[in-house]
């Protein structure tokens, strides 16, 4: 069965340290990868997307993931992490055939996201 | 630029009340989504509709309903409220039912059924 797994339900990182968020994904064939975030409150924001080409795609606010298809994995990471990024992030997965249920998004179950001070 | 907005925000219902959730989209997007957010268990897809006119069962739609009422508007519906529906839940819509449409998402929906 399809499915996304991010291993790590919650992780605490200090400001201004790197942030590096797990996925792995099992699917037939290379389905298209996305990162979305949560803030409290809050509905799903897109923060990147990777369809094919360059493996390391950039997203919004500084965000950036790594395609690794040899260990079906989309990690997303960033370099120094702000307060404001406190938030729930969850990787998600589709394979490419419009039409049919293929098209619909598979999402991990989250990482919850603390940053201290 | 309201994007995706849903109403009511918050509702509590008694187990057996019946009510419908609201969804409307001002981007022109052709498909739409209903997903319920539980803790734990990520975003699970109970409804969508690729275009006006058609919609199909997700994962989870047993005890749910919807009605792609226009192009702009997805309603979901409990006919009889359980327990078991208390969640969150989130419309979507996208250009297209294609990977490469990137999902919206409202704020959600905050039911409580007791």
């Amino acid at each position: 069965a399809q499915s996304v797994t991010q291993p790590d339900i919650h992780i605490t990182v200090s400001e201004g340290a790197s942030l590096e968020l797990r996925c792995n994904y099992s699917y037939g064939a290379t389905p298209y990868l996305f990162w979305y975030v949560q803030s409290p409150g809050q509905g799903l924001q897109l923060l990147l997307k990777y369809f094919s080409g360059d493996t390391l795609v950039q997203g919004i606010k500084g965000f950036e993931a790594e395609f690794k298809r040899s260990q079906s994995s989309f990690n997303l990471r960033k370099p120094s992490v702000h307060w404001s990024d406190a938030a729930e992030y969850f990787c998600a997965a589709a394979r490419g055939n419009y039409g049919g249920s293929q098209g619909n998004l598979i999402f991990g179950k989250g990482t919850k996201l603390s940053v201290k001070p | 630029n309201a994007g995706v907005t849903q109403t009511p925000k918050f509702q509590v219902l008694k187990t057996g009340q019946s009510m419908t959730l609201q969804c409307a989209q001002d981007m022109n997007h052709n498909s739409m989504y209903w997903y319920r957010q539980d803790p734990g268990m990520g975003l699970r897809l109970i409804y969508y509709s690729a275009s006006e006119g058609t919609t199909d069962k997700g994962e989870v739609p047993n005890g749910y309903n919807v009605s792609r009422l226009n192009k702009r508007e997805f309603s979901l519906r409990l006919e009889s409220a359980a327990p078991s529906q208390t969640s969150v839940y989130f419309c979507a819509s996208s250009e297209n039912r294609g990977p490469g449409r990137p999902q919206h998402f409202g704020d959600g929906t905050r039911l409580s059924i007791l």
